[in-house]
């Protein structure tokens, strides 16, 4: 069955980097597009960006120069980071697989915690 | 950006209850809604996508309706498990919103 598994929680400094991997098992990874969804303490769910079978990529606006997303097909993984973080980011990050019919999301991954403070 | 309004944001019912939830958008998106459950400390679960259809494995109780600025997602008789909280989003252009969710809680 289609199984997306991210990697573990984070705490980083205000203006580092996070990475965070999103293993995809189930299905072909190039087959469907992938989003990067977050959502911060008391906040709605926030869409970020995806990236498609074709390698292309689209990102929010509100993330515009600060996030990057990328696959590694060999490992059917999907990857999302995210720069210049602050306070605002701390949040839950979640890829998704959109679904057979339209960008919604049939399958989450379980999330992972980042967490920004000095 | 299309801004997606959820109401009521916190909803007390009881099981056996009919409970309906209302999404609004700010401009007509078709029928291109989905509406996902969370429980805490989970990922959201999908239960209808193209404002009513229902996901596969998704239980009979859950349906959906609606097209251009308003939707419903009804639970036709709240069981125990339902007790979550209840996101609408739509996909009719980018950036993909979501609602601000609706809590229903054991009355």
């Amino acid at each position: 069955q289609v199984q997306l598994v991210q990697s573990g929680a984070e705490v980083k400094k205000p203006g580092a980097s996070v990475k965070i991997s999103c293993k995809a098992s189930g299905y072909t990874v190039t087959s469907y597009t992938v989003h990067w969804v977050r959502q911060a303490p008391g906040q709605r769910l926030e869409w970020m960006g995806w990236i498609n079978a074709a390698n292309n990529t689209e990102y929010s606006q509100k993330f515009q120069g600060r996030v990057t997303i990328t696959r590694d097909t060999s490992a059917s993984t999907a990857n999302m980071e995210l720069s210049s973080l602050r306070s605002e980011d701390t949040a839950i990050y979640y890829c998704a697989r959109e679904g057979r019919r339209g960008s919604y999301y049939s399958y989450w991954g379980q999330g992972t915690l980042v967490t920004v403070s000095s | 950006d299309i801004q997606m309004t959820q109401s009521p944001s916190t909803l007390s019912a009881s099981v056996g209850d009919r409970v309906t939830i209302t999404c609004r958008a700010s401009q007509s998106i078709s029928s291109w809604l989905a509406w996902y459950q969370q429980k805490p400390g989970k990922a959201p679960k999908l239960l209808i996508y193209k404002a009513s259809s229902l996901e596969s494995g998704v239980s009979s109780r859950f349906s959906g309706s609606g097209s251009g600025t308003e939707f419903t997602l009804t639970i036709s008789s709240l069981q125990p498990d339902d007790f979550a909280t209840y996101y609408c989003q739509q996909y009719n252009s980018y950036p993909l919103t979501f609602g601000g969710g609706t809590k229903v809680e054991i009355k």
